[in-house]
């Protein structure tokens, strides 16, 4: 079945960027997501990528996508306190989660912000 | 506020209770998701409608849950004869049919005695 993975914990110092890393094994995949959540909180959409792109830029955030190698990373430039979160990869296919458009979800990385 | 909102934010009920969930959407989305989120865990997919057709269901969906969308607009979920097991985060998100963005609401959050 589909897989979405991402390694657990990342910690950073404040004031550097962050790079965090996600796999996915559907090669089908038409969108893939970028959500934060907050403790206590929902899911935030922070940015996407269509699969026939490569790269996207919006403000502090950059997405990366190698199509190629099934790899995914959003980088946070010049990171703040308030960037302490979890954040999820998640994928959109044809065949995720059973439903034409369901998303899979990785477990997400805790980003730990250093002061 | 015209975000997704879900009522009640945290349930406890005993073993063999049944539930309710309320979601509704962004007013113009016809399309909404529910989905579980359990601790340390991403949310995983249950179900999803468009308008008040429920189109695909996830295999974690056991034969105690049940979902509705009579009118197109709001949604429930059910659970029937709860267990520990189902304690966790139940979320829903709505988007437009074609639409590239799913947006969540905060949760309901379950805790099965």
């Amino acid at each position: 079945g589909e897989d979405v993975e991402q390694s657990l914990f990342l910690s950073v110092r404040e004031g550097d960027s962050s790079v965090i890393n996600c796999t996915y094994t559907d090669s089908s995949s038409t969108y893939l997501y970028w959500y934060k959540q907050e403790p206590g909180a929902g899911l935030q959409l922070l940015t996407y990528i269509f699969s026939n792109m490569d790269m996207k830029q919006d403000q502090r955030l950059t997405v990366l996508l190698n199509k190629k190698d099934k790899h995914l990373s959003l980088r946070i430039a010049d990171t703040q306190t308030g960037d302490s979160a979890i954040y999820f990869c998640a994928e959109s296919s044809p065949y995720s989660g059973g439903g034409a458009d369901g998303l899979t979800f990785g477990k997400g990385t805790h980003l730990i912000i250093q002061p | 506020d015209t975000g997704v909102s879900q009522d009640p934010r945290h349930k406890i009920t005993k073993r063999g209770q049944n539930v309710t969930f309320r979601c509704d959407p962004i007013s113009e989305h016809n399309r909404l998701y529910w989905y579980r989120q359990t601790l340390g865990q991403g949310p995983e997919f249950l179900t999803y409608f468009q308008n008040e057709a429920q189109l695909e269901k996830s295999r974690l969906l056991s034969d105690r849950f049940s979902a509705e969308r009579p009118k197109g607009s709001f949604s429930t979920l059910e659970i029937q004869r709860t267990e520990q097991g189902d304690s966790a985060m139940y979320l829903c998100a709505s988007s437009l049919q074609g639409g590239d963005e799913q947006f969540f609401g905060p949760g309901t959050r379950l805790t099965v005695l």
